[in-house]
This record gives C-alpha cells, structure tokens and sequence, in this order.
C-alpha cells in the first residue's frame, strides 16, 4: 500500500520570504500522480498543484512550485514571497494512474506566516 | 455553479441513531468521492462513484455505512447506529476527469455523543 508522510507538523515563515514543505512517499508504481492540497481554517481543501510522475519538468503555478525527485521518492512544495492568505494547512496527496482513483493524504504540515 | 455543497454543515447526534449526509456535485462532474478526516489527519477515502455506479469501497466503510448515488447527481452517506468513534468531518469531493485534483466540498461535522 502506498504512504504519504510529512515529517513537519508545524512550520512558519516571515511574510514575502520563502518556505519549503516536506513530503515523502513510497510506492512500487512508475505512474502516479501527486498533489499539493491547501486547507484554511474554513476547512474547503484547496488543490494548489499537481504533478505527473512521468513528467521529468518540476509543476509550478504562479508562487507555488515543487522539487519532484522521483529516485528518492521526494515531493516538496514550495512556497515564494509568502503571504498572510498563504497560512493554512498543507497536505500533500498521492494517487496511482492504475484504475485506482482514491487519494492517499499525509497528515500535513500547519504553515504560519509571520507578519 | 457554486462548487461542491454539502448538507447539513454541522450535525450533533446521540449515539445509536442514524444520520444521512447529503453533497451536491459540480453539475458537470461525472465523478464523486466522500472522505472522512478526523483532527490532526488528512483525510481518508471512503468510496466513490462514477456516475451512478458505486466502483471502490475502502475497508473503513463498515456495513453501517452505505452511500448512494442515484441518477448520478448528489449523493447521500448514511451512517447508521452512530458510534462516538464515527465523530470526524465528512468531506465530499468530485471531478470531471481522473487525473485531476478533486473539487472539495466544506464537509459536514459530526459530533457523536
């Protein structure tokens, strides 16, 4: 069975300055997807980013972008010029591409941002 | 469309009766996902539908649980004989392709006491 683990319960950040977020993952499967969610206090999960394991290209969307390593099984998510809207909970997710359509969630990382 | 919406956002019941969750889709969402996430964790798949067919079922669906899709539009979980340990927020999701991120609703808590 394939496990998410993010080895960072809490982490904060001064605002406009930059934050990495750990995520590992362990499967036996070549293609997969993995995703970066965000949940606010108002609890609606966010997809922030999403990144295709055959895709060598590291995803980025506007000041989110990921370090995809996928020899070490390594997912991190990457947080520029931090914002107060950016506080939230992060969890990042793993999805097979083989028929199985269930999201598998690590157990997040709290972000604060500092002002 | 306003997203994914679930109903009732809040639910206290007593232990040992039964409670049904309802969540309405995006209209053009052929699939549809239910998770439960207890404090502290991410959230963990129940089940979900593709249209009106019920494809996968986790293990910690226990007969008490039963979820429906009819039609292929919202779906309901009911949970019958309510146990304190059921006590989690019930989140819906749904998407129209899939290897896409899902669309989460803002979930149903339940208080079991």
């Amino acid at each position: 069975a394939q496990t998410v683990t993010q080895s960072q319960p809490e982490m904060s950040v001064q605002e406009a300055e930059t934050v990495t977020l750990s995520c590992t993952y362990d499967t036996s499967e070549s293609d997969y997807y993995l995703f970066w969610y965000k949940q606010p206090p108002s609890r609606q999960m966010i997809l922030v980013i999403r990144q295709e394991a055959y895709k060598q290209q590291n995803a980025t969307e506007n000041r989110f972008s990921v370090n995809f390593q996928k020899a070490a099984k390594s997912f991190s998510l990457k947080i520029s010029d931090s914002q107060l809207g950016d506080a939230a909970m992060y969890f990042c997710a793993y999805r097979t591409n083989f028929g199985n359509e269930k999201l598998t969630f690590g157990t997040g990382t709290r972000l604060t941002i500092i002002p | 469309d306003t997203g994914v919406s679930q109903d009732p956002r809040h639910k206290i019941t007593k232990r040992g009766q039964n409670v049904t969750f309802r969540c309405d889709p995006i209209s053009e969402h052929n699939r549809l996902y239910w998770y439960r996430q207890t404090l502290g964790q991410g959230p963990e798949f129940l089940t979900y539908f593709q249209n009106e067919a019920q494809l996968e079922k986790s293990r910690l669906l226990s007969d008490r649980f039963s979820a429906e899709r009819p039609k292929g539009s919202f779906s309901t979980l009911e949970i019958q004989r309510t146990e304190q340990g059921d006590s989690a927020m019930y989140l819906c999701a749904s998407s129209l392709e899939e290897n896409y991120g899902y669309t989460f609703g803002s979930g149903t808590r339940l208080t079991v006491v």
